[in-house]
């Protein structure tokens, strides 16, 4: 079945420091991933995408992706963390449905991310 | 700036009434989604549709239907609220292709009493 996964229900962190939220994978095929961040009482934003090519996809709010096809994995970097960072993470894979060319997604459960001064 | 708007931020409505929720987009997107979103559950696709009249079920589809009689506009339809309705509920629009992102609007959070 394919499936994402995002194994923390939230990360802490301090402000300036590094973050990491995890992600991985089960598709048929291509991955397709994505990355949405959800602020408080707002809709999803896009934040970046891996269709192919450099395994480090940059993104909006300088935030990083690194994909790891031997892991299955797509992890959401920033190399120093804000305060206003803190949001509910998602993580998506374009489902695959035969040939359909619909773009549907699967997305995770999300992780919260805290980042405290 | 893709510009997705839903009818209403916030609802309120009692067991046994039909509810409307409204979404349009304004980037000529061919596809359009509904989803709802549940603490711990992530979001869970309701319906979408790939073009004017045409829907296709999600994964949780029951007690729920659908309408987009213009490009712009995707509806969902709760035709007798239940309890189990009460959810935060997404709208979402992108270009027909693999590889392009969804956009998605503020949300409408949904109370059934």
């Amino acid at each position: 079945a394919q499936s994402v996964a995002q194994p923390e229900d939230q990360v802490n962190v301090a402000e300036g420091n590094p973050l990491t939220v995890k992600c991985t994978y089960s598709v048929s095929g291509n991955p397709y991933l994505f990355w949405y961040v959800q602020y408080p009482n707002r809709g999803l934003q896009f934040l970046l995408k891996y269709i192919t090519g450099d395994n480090l996809v940059k993104g909006s709010y300088g935030f990083e992706a690194e994909f790891n096809k031997s892991q299955t994995s797509f992890h959401l970097k920033k190399p120093s963390a804000l305060v206003s960072d803190s949001a509910l993470y998602f993580c998506a894979v374009r489902l695959y449905y035969g040939s359909s060319n619909t773009g549907k997604l699967i997305f995770g459960q999300g992780t919260t991310l805290q980042v405290k001064p | 700036d893709v510009k997705v708007t839903q009818s209403s931020r916030y609802l309120v409505k009692r067991t046994g009434e039909k509810v409307f929720l409204e979404c349009v987009q304004d980037m000529d997107h061919e596809n359009m989604f509904w989803y709802r979103q549940d603490p711990g559950l992530g979001l869970r696709l309701i319906y979408f549709s790939y073009d004017v009249k045409m829907k296709e079920k999600g994964d949780i589809p029951e007690g729920y239907s659908v309408s987009r009689e213009k490009k712009e506009r995707f509806s969902l339809i709760l035709e007798s609220a239940s309890t189990n309705q009460t959810s935060m509920y997404l709208c979402a629009s992108s270009f027909l292709g693999t590889y392009n992102e969804q956009f998605f609007g503020p949300g409408t959070r949904l109370t059934v009493l």
